[in-house]
């Protein structure tokens, strides 16, 4: 079952404009991570936001998250040509079992 | 530097083949994942083992089956591939202790004709 799902499903903007991209899910979590996907490889980990935090930064991130609308948004400032790729949220509901379920992406294209 | 490492990045076999997917990590982590992305359907998680020899279903494992006869390897196999199996495979680990943060590897882009 999918528990986040992204918005936009596709983004396209230029070189140098911020990029913003949000995540909805469905029940309560334990934190919320964003993963980047360049084409055809495998997903890399970005930031973790866990549920009593509000807000975090990490270099030209900063994400949100939002507990009471069960939300949260990437953004991505000065974008780069090689920001280009699918980013998805991934949530984490607790427990002891690890498990993560991730959303369907948005993928974000920076033109030059 | 790499991590997690997918055996085969572009395996191409037939319907009714028996197909084998090889994931090793060199961290020591205690957990395993194997995921599938599919157009518009994101990722699914097919199996996960929490330890050696252990191994519990995800949300669509049916037609998969796992292997961890080593903490370092875990295996997946398709008993008898059928065309609806074509999709690229996600292996992913993550240590038990702290916050679960996936490690990926590179991916498997698996056709079945």
């Amino acid at each position: 079952s999918q528990q986040g799902e992204e918005d936009p499903q596709a983004l396209s903007i230029q070189e140098g404009e911020n990029a913003t991209m949000n995540c909805s899910y469905k029940t309560s979590i334990n934190n919320l991570q964003w993963y980047r996907q360049n084409s055809g490889r495998g997903l890399v980990h970005l930031i973790l936001i866990r549920s009593n935090e509000r807000e975090k930064h990490s270099g030209r991130l900063r994400v949100t998250l939002d507990t009471s609308k069960k939300s949260s948004s990437l953004l991505i400032t000065a974008s780069r040509a090689a920001d280009t790729a699918s980013y998805f949220c991934a949530t984490d509901v607790g427990g002891s079992n690890y498990k993560l379920t991730f959303g369907k992406g948005t993928l974000l294209t920076v033109n030059p | 530097d790499v991590k997690v490492t997918q055996s085969s990045r572009y395996l191409v076999k037939r319907t009714g083949e028996k197909v084998f997917l090889e994931c090793v990590q060199d961290m020591d982590h205690e957990n395993m994942f194997w995921y599938r992305q599919d157009p518009g359907l994101g990722l699914r998680l097919i199996y996960f083992s929490y330890d050696v020899k252990m191994k519990e279903k995800g949300d669509i494992p049916e037609g998969y089956s796992v292997s961890r006869e080593k903490k370092e390897r875990f295996s997946l196999i398709l008993e008898s591939a059928s065309t609806n199996q074509t999709s690229m495979y996600l292996c992913a680990s993550l240590r038990e202790s702290g916050a679960n943060v996936l490690t990926f590897g590179a991916g498997s882009r698996l056709t079945v004709l």
